[in-house]
């Protein structure tokens, strides 16, 4: 398997832009997570889905956030519009069943200018 | 109070001595452990996963849980240099919900 997908691997954009973020899970995974990593904040989770349903989506830091997941292969994370402060990596990471280790992606790097 | 804590470090041990890296969390549901690595740059990696009391070893890696007092922690024996990175501590409950300490920077000096 090829692994979690990410795409792109990085994203210059303006503020006020609307920026998409991709991930393909590996197959067979049900759970599927979306994190924001910053210095300041280290790893922090914005929502997950089972099963394609999204089941906590507390750390969605406002409603500019958004998540998807049409089917069980694609997710997409949306931010709209964007601000500097958005700027991070955001890792995608998918788990075969709950409470297991999950496998990461290799990350999109957003500089929001 | 964080629901995963770390000392953020930067912790510095001389080549080939014992690393020990700690990790408290705040609930007495969780049921899943995990330790990841993360290089600079890079995604993090599972290096340990521990489900029950105890200790848990693999190759120069051992993670030691302790769910009475909540508190999970990995040694690293013959530390060497390319060990250097970020480690994450992270817990999973009965939902399935993944989350993870701010980590700690081990520096190993040769």
């Amino acid at each position: 398997d090829a692994g979690v997908i990410q795409s792109p691997r990085h994203e210059v954009t303006e503020m006020g832009q609307e920026v998409t973020l991709r991930c393909k899970p590996i197959s067979g995974h049900d759970y599927l997570f979306w994190y924001r990593q910053t210095m300041m904040r280290g790893l922090e989770l914005l929502i997950y889905f089972n099963n394609n349903v999204p089941i906590d989506d507390s750390g969605m830091p406002e409603d500019r956030f958004s998540a998807k997941m049409p089917n069980a292969s694609f997710s997409t994370l949306k931010i709209q519009p964007s601000e500097p402060r958005d700027s991070a990596v955001y890792f995608c990471a998918s788990s075969q069943v709950g409470n297991t280790e999950a496998f990461f992606g290799q990350g999109t790097r957003l500089t929001v200018v | 109070q964080k629901e995963v804590e770390q000392n953020s470090g930067p912790l510095s041990v001389p080549e080939g001595a014992i690393a020990s890296l700690n990790c408290t969390y705040s609930d007495r549901v969780s049921q899943s452990f995990f330790w990841y690595r993360q290089y600079s740059g890079k995604s993090p990696e599972l290096i340990m996963s521990i489900y029950s009391n105890g200790d848990k070893e693999d190759g120069r890696f051992t993670a030691q849980l302790n769910k009475a007092s909540q508190y999970v922690s990995l040694l690293i024996r013959d530390s060497q240099p390319s060990d250097s990175a970020t480690y994450l501590c992270a817990k999973s409950g009965n939902t399935g919900k993944l989350i993870f300490g701010q980590g700690t920077t081990l520096q190993v000096k040769p």
